[in-house]
């Protein structure tokens, strides 16, 4: 079990970029979860892979952002012209079946800071 | 959907002391509640859970009790060590769901 990673560990952007954060699930899990932390509070659920099927994205997921897993391994979410709304640290996490039976795993996250 | 919340936001304690973090959950249909912390710059970590058929479960200077018919469930945390200083979050989700739903957080700090 070598754990959820995630890359960059931090990202400056100025305002109206692009950017993308991967993130590397524990092999042997099926499930894939994106939430965003902003300082102060609870993880928040943005969306969830089961393999390579987007199944579920949260009202916070604004069209500018969009998650992939080809292939039902890593996952990237993309922010396209970014706010400063959008200042943040985002978690990945992975669990081996459904959320509500086994743990979630998180990462160690993305900080994102938009200038 | 889902609302969970959480009290104190803070927690002071002296070492050796107990601490005690409570949660309400909104949701009748959500039987899983698992207790994450969070260091700083490290993303949360499972501590414990428990399930809705289970009233308490001890593992051992932490434990959880669940009051479902109040909608209420509480860590406590006896012995308490410096290294134990960081951010609770409870949480909740039903079994089948994958959306698992975060409270604000507790930031705990245990004096020396």
């Amino acid at each position: 079990d070598t754990g959820v990673s995630q890359n960059p560990r931090h990202k400056i952007t100025k305002r109206g970029q692009n950017v993308t954060f991967r993130c590397d699930p524990i092999s042997e899990h099926n499930r894939l979860y994106w939430y965003r932390q902003t300082l102060g509070q609870g993880p928040e659920f943005l969306t969830y892979f089961q393999n390579e099927a987007q199944l579920e994205k949260s009202r916070l997921l604004s069209d500018r952002f969009s998650a992939e897993r080809p292939k039902g391994s890593f996952s990237t979410l993309e922010i396209q012209r970014t706010e400063q709304g959008d200042s943040a640290m985002y978690l990945c996490a992975s669990s081996r079946t459904v959320a509500g039976d086994s743990p979630l795993h998180f990462g160690n996250g993305t900080r994102l800071t938009v200038t | 959907g889902e609302n969970v919340e959480q009290h104190p936001s803070t927690l002071s304690v002296q070492e050796g002391d107990s601490a005690v973090i409570k949660c309400t959950y909104s949701d009748s249909a959500s039987n899983y509640f698992p207790w994450y912390k969070q260091e700083l710059g490290k993303g949360p970590q499972l501590i414990i859970d428990i399930r809705s058929n289970v009233g308490e479960k001890k593992d051992q200077r932490i434990a959880v009790t669940l009051n479902k018919t109040a909608k209420h469930f509480s860590l406590h945390i006896t012995e308490t060590q410096p290294e134990d200083s960081a951010v609770y979050f409870c949480a909740a989700t039903e079994t089948s769901y994958d959306k698992v739903i975060f409270g604000p957080g507790t930031s705990l700090s245990v004096i020396p």
